[in-house]
């Protein structure tokens, strides 16, 4: 598959858990984007890596979320001592262009449904 | 700070008919703005992408247009289908690449 894949798909843990959810991009993608969509809402960005580099985490909600994309391809969004209001479906998205204003569009994975008990 | 409308959040129609969905902007300093449509359960599909230089663009049965003066957009659906029934968001892209999403519209073409 040519496409973004996310997993798992769905996630459900107890408040307090930790969690981690990746995606892998499509190969040779420079841009790797997270989101956060809440239920009946838009996405929301979360943070942005170019490469390994993480160049805007700018919309992490709290401390309690952290990314990472070492070696520049896959990546991981970690989400420490859960909470609900954390519940949400998680976007990945990769785009082939470095940052910037994007001239391209950004493809986007099948997303992780997060639920917090 | 850009925020995003999408008017109406809902909306259900027979099954060939011609409708609009709106979305506003607030900050008209925009890059390119980018009309997605999602399906339960899927990821987001790129269904047009107008450059901020251009009034609009258009695909098949699709046509979108860009006003940046008056911070506004329109997704135009010609011949409406049953497939066609899906949310529609409209996103902006800022000067770093991430796009700022409305709220989106969810369709229901009836047949």
């Amino acid at each position: 598959g040519a496409g973004v894949s996310q997993s798992p798909r769905y996630k459900v843990a107890k408040r307090g858990q930790d969690v981690a959810l990746r995606c892998d991009p499509i190969s040779g993608h420079v841009s790797l984007f997270w989101y956060q969509q809440a239920l009946g809402q838009g996405p929301e960005f979360l943070t942005y890596f170019q490469n390994e580099a993480q160049l805007d985490k700018s919309g992490l909600p709290s401390d309690r979320f952290f990314a990472e994309r070492p070696e520049g391809s896959v990546s991981t969004l970690k989400i420490q001592r859960t909470q609900q209001e954390d519940s949400a479906v998680y976007l990945c998205a990769s785009s082939p262009l470095a940052g910037g204003p994007v001239l391209d569009t950004q493809y986007f994975g099948p997303g992780t449904r997060l639920t917090v008990l | 700070k850009q925020e995003v409308t999408q008017i109406p959040a809902a909306l259900s129609v027979p099954e060939g008919e011609n409708l609009v969905l709106n979305c506003s902007f607030t900050d008209s300093a925009i890059y390119n703005l980018q009309w997605f449509r999602q399906d339960p359960g899927k990821g987001l599909t790129s269904l047009l992408l107008i450059q901020s230089s251009q009034r609009e663009q258009t695909s098949g049965r699709l046509n979108a247009s860009l006003d940046k003066s008056s911070g506004r957009s329109t997704l135009y659906i010609a011949a409406s289908q049953p497939g066609d029934s899906a949310t529609y968001l409209c996103a902006i892209s800022s000067n770093t690449g991430k796009l700022i999403f409305g709220q989106g519209t969810t369709l229901q073409v009836k047949p």
